[in-house]
């Protein structure tokens, strides 16, 4: 299966809190990619890190940084010292080979992040 | 550089009228994506294109439903009759011309459709 879970369905934190939301992805595919998506109030999504499967390293910028572990399939997002303007649904999606070999992005549920002043 | 536009960004319309939502991609994006937002189901991939030809349509709920990309720089998605069932937020999303979805995907502002 081709598959996206973000158990967490809302997360409320107070402003200055650190917060991560969790990815556990399966796939088939030995090559694979995984991204992050932001949906603020407003609506629109914005694209915040795309990763390849080869690469393992921790990314960092700024109050954001990424987890991506392949021994457990998870690509987990934490945000430092949280902001009110974080307040968002951030998504996780997984670029997988389907049917016709071509690719396609398979979207988490999404997390919605409450951050309080 | 512009991202990608659609229009409009809300339509109010009464159930069996034609809706017409458009995008223009990323210049230089040859990759174009439909999506479709509902609390119940998430964000549903409905047809991609890929150098103005559809490439996977099996995400289109129904006949009701078709979309088209007569140039690099434009597509519409078409529903005819609308229903209220497809009241939804419908993204258009374009990425730089590699393999279906490796690449990131850069969303349009939406358009937030309301069928009465």
């Amino acid at each position: 299966a081709q598959k996206v879970t973000q158990a967490q369905t809302e997360i409320s934190v107070v402003e200055k809190e650190d917060v991560t939301l969790d990815c556990v992805y399966e796939t088939r595919d030995t090559t694979y990619y995984l991204f992050w998506y932001k949906q603020p109030p407003s609506g629109e999504l914005v694209f915040l890190i795309r990763r390849n499967s080869f690469d393992e390293q921790n990314e960092i910028s700024g109050r954001y940084s990424w987890n991506f572990q392949k021994s457990t399939s998870s690509f987990n997002f934490t945000i430092t010292a949280s902001q009110v303007v974080d307040s968002a649904v951030y998504f996780c999606a997984l670029s997988a080979t389907v049917s016709g070999g071509y690719n396609k992005l398979i979207f988490g549920a999404g997390t919605r992040l409450a951050v309080h002043p | 550089d512009a991202g990608v536009i659609q229009s409009p960004r809300h339509e109010v319309t009464e159930m069996g009228q034609e809706v017409t939502l458009r995008c223009k991609p990323i210049s230089g994006h040859n990759s174009l994506f439909w999506y479709r937002q509902t609390m119940m189901r998430g964000l549903e991939l409905l047809i991609y294109f890929n150098n103005n030809v559809p490439i996977d349509d099996s995400g289109m709920p129904e006949d009701r439903f078709s979309a088209k990309m007569p140039n690099a720089s434009f597509s519409t998605l078409k529903i005819q009759p609308s229903e209220p069932r497809d009241s939804a937020v419908y993204f258009c999303a374009s990425s730089l011309p590699t393999s279906g979805s490796r690449e990131e995907q850069y969303f349009g502002p939406g358009t937030r459709l309301t069928v009465t």
